[in-house]
């Protein structure tokens, strides 16, 4: 079965600092990987996603960036944090065959506090 | 441009009966999802719509009109743990996921 890891959890980082979140899927080649961010209460916004090794496309201009080394490894970095960079981030994989009914699966996610 | 619009907020009683409505305008359409998230976690899939009609898992249900850009989820029987956020999305003619805000549903004994 397909598992999806994310980590670290929480981190609380002061501004201007820099950020690393790993995310790494199990049993499946080829996944279409997604970076999400969640402010407090509201939606998701798409941040990044990739259909593979060193694709990926950006939704929304920022201070972030995301990197696919390896098939089923998704980073999310940034050189210098900014407080407005706050917020729960979620990694998320769907199968890399196109299809309507393909369900995106969530890694337990990543809370960031920038102070 | 593409929307999806929900309810912010519900309030329902335990044991109870509640809709929660979501309506889209998207360019295109390849399905309809909802999820349920639990505050502090990650969403997780509840059910997937493609074609018209009424979907049913359990005490979970959606339905889907295409024709009117609409979907509901609807939950029987409700348990204090069924307090969360109902995420709606829908996919596009491009297969991207369009995400509705959330309803944040509270249950109360």
């Amino acid at each position: 079965s397909q598992t999806i890891h994310q980590w670290p959890a929480t981190l609380v980082q002061p501004v201007g600092s820099p950020l690393s979140l790993e995310c790494t899927v199990e049993g499946t080649s080829n996944p279409n990987l997604y970076w999400y961010r969640q402010a407090a209460g509201r939606g998701l916004q798409l941040l990044f996603y990739s259909v593979g090794i060193g694709q990926i496309s950006s939704e929304v201009p920022q201070n972030l960036s995301a990197s696919r080394p390896q098939d089923r490894q998704f980073i999310l970095s940034s050189k210098k944090l900014l407080l407005s960079d706050s917020g729960f981030y979620l990694c998320a994989w769907e199968d890399g065959y196109i299809s309507g009914a393909n369900v995106l699966t969530f890694g337990a996610g990543s809370r960031l506090t920038v102070l | 441009g593409q929307n999806i619009d929900q309810p912010t907020e519900m309030t329902a009683t335990e044991g109870a009966i509640v809709q929660i409505n979501c309506t889209y305008q998207t360019s295109g359409f390849n399905g309809l999802f909802w999820y349920q998230q639990h505050a502090g976690e990650a969403p997780t899939f509840l059910s997937y719509n493609v074609l018209d009609g009424l979907e049913e898992k359990g005490r979970f249900s959606s339905f889907l009109s295409r024709s009117k850009g609409y979907s509901y989820l609807l939950l029987k029987e409700l348990q204090m743990k069924d307090s969360a956020s109902y995420l709606c999305a829908v996919r596009d003619q491009n297969y991207q996921l369009i995400w509705g805000a959330g309803t944040k549903l509270i249950i109360k004994p």
